[in-house]
C-alpha cells in the first residue's frame, strides 16, 4: 500500500510566522501535490510537483511556496501565515498515468 | 471531529440497506473518474475508479455507474454497515494528471 505521511496532525501557529508542512510518500512517485480543503469549498490545488526540484502552480498558489529537493519529500511553505490560511491542508502522491492520487491524513493548520 | 464539510447534502440510509452517491460532472474530455471516501480525521481513500469508455465498473459492495450522455457519476453501496459512514466525493481526471474535485456528499448510516 502506497504510504503518504504528513509530519504534523494540528498546528497552531500565529500571524505572520514562516510556516512549513512535510509530506513524505514512500512508493517512489514523481508526482506529488498539495491541496487546501475548506467547508462549502472542497479540494483547491495549491501546488505540485511532476520531478524533483520541479514545480508547478496549482489553482490557488498566492502565499505559499513548495520546496521538492528529494523524490519522497515535498514540503509546503506559508512565507507569512494569515488568518485566512487556516485550513486543512492534504498532501498526495500519485505514480503513472491513469493512477488515483494517494493521500495523507491531512493537516489541520490554524493561524491566529 | 474534522468539519470535512459543513454544507454538505447528506444522504441518510439504514443499516443493511443499498447505497447511492450521486455526482454530476461537466466535461466530457475526462480520461476517467474515481470515487473517494473521506472518514472523519483521515485524508481521502480511494474506493474505486472508471475509465470513461465504460459504463459501469464492480468492487467489493461497490458500483460504479457512469452515464455519458447525462454525465452523471453514480456510486452504489450494498449492504451499507455503520463503517461506510463518510462523506464521499467524485473526481474528473483529464490528461491522467489533472483532478477536478466533486463537493461531496455525507453518508450516514442509521443503526
Amino acid at each position: 500500500d502506497v504510504k503518504v505521511t504528513q509530519s504534523s496532525r494540528y498546528l497552531v501557529k500565529r500571524t505572520g510566522e514562516k510556516v512549513f508542512l512535510e509530506c513524505v510518500q514512500d512508493m517512489d512517485h514523481e508526482n506529488m501535490f498539495w491541496y487546501r480543503q475548506d467547508p462549502g469549498l472542497g479540494l483547491r490545488l495549491i501546488y505540485f510537483s511532476y520531478d524533483v526540484k520541479m514545480k508547478e502552480k496549482g489553482d490557488i498558489p498566492e502565499g505559499y511556496s513548495v520546496s521538492r529537493e528529494k523524490k519522497e519529500r515535498f514540503s509546503l511553505i506559508l512565507e507569512s501565515a494569515s488568518t485566512n490560511q487556516t485550513s486543512m491542508y492534504l498532501c498526495a502522491s500519485k505514480g503513472g498515468q491513469d493512477s488515483p492520487l494517494h493521500f495523507g491524513n491531512g493537516t489541520r493548520l490554524t493561524v491566529t | 471531529g474534522e468539519s470535512v464539510g459543513l454544507h454538505l447534502p447528506t444522504l441518510s440510509v439504514q443499516e443493511g440497506d443499498n447505497s447511492i452517491i450521486n455526482c454530476a460532472y461537466s466535461n466530457s474530455a475526462s480520461d476517467y473518474f474515481i470515487w473517494y471516501k473521506q472518514e472523519s480525521g483521515k485524508g481521502p481513500q480511494f474506493i474505486i475508479d472508471i475509465r470513461s469508455n465504460m459504463d459501469k465498473r464492480q468492487g467489493q459492495r461497490v458500483t460504479v455507474l457512469l452515464n455519458k450522455t447525462v454525465k452523471h457519476l453514480s456510486l452504489q453501496i450494498a449492504a451499507t454497515q455503520p463503517g461506510d459512514s463518510a462523506v464521499y466525493f467524485c473526481a474528473e481526471v483529464f490528461y491522467g494528471q489533472n483532478f477536478v474535485f466533486g463537493p461531496g456528499t455525507r453518508l450516514s448510516v442509521l443503526p
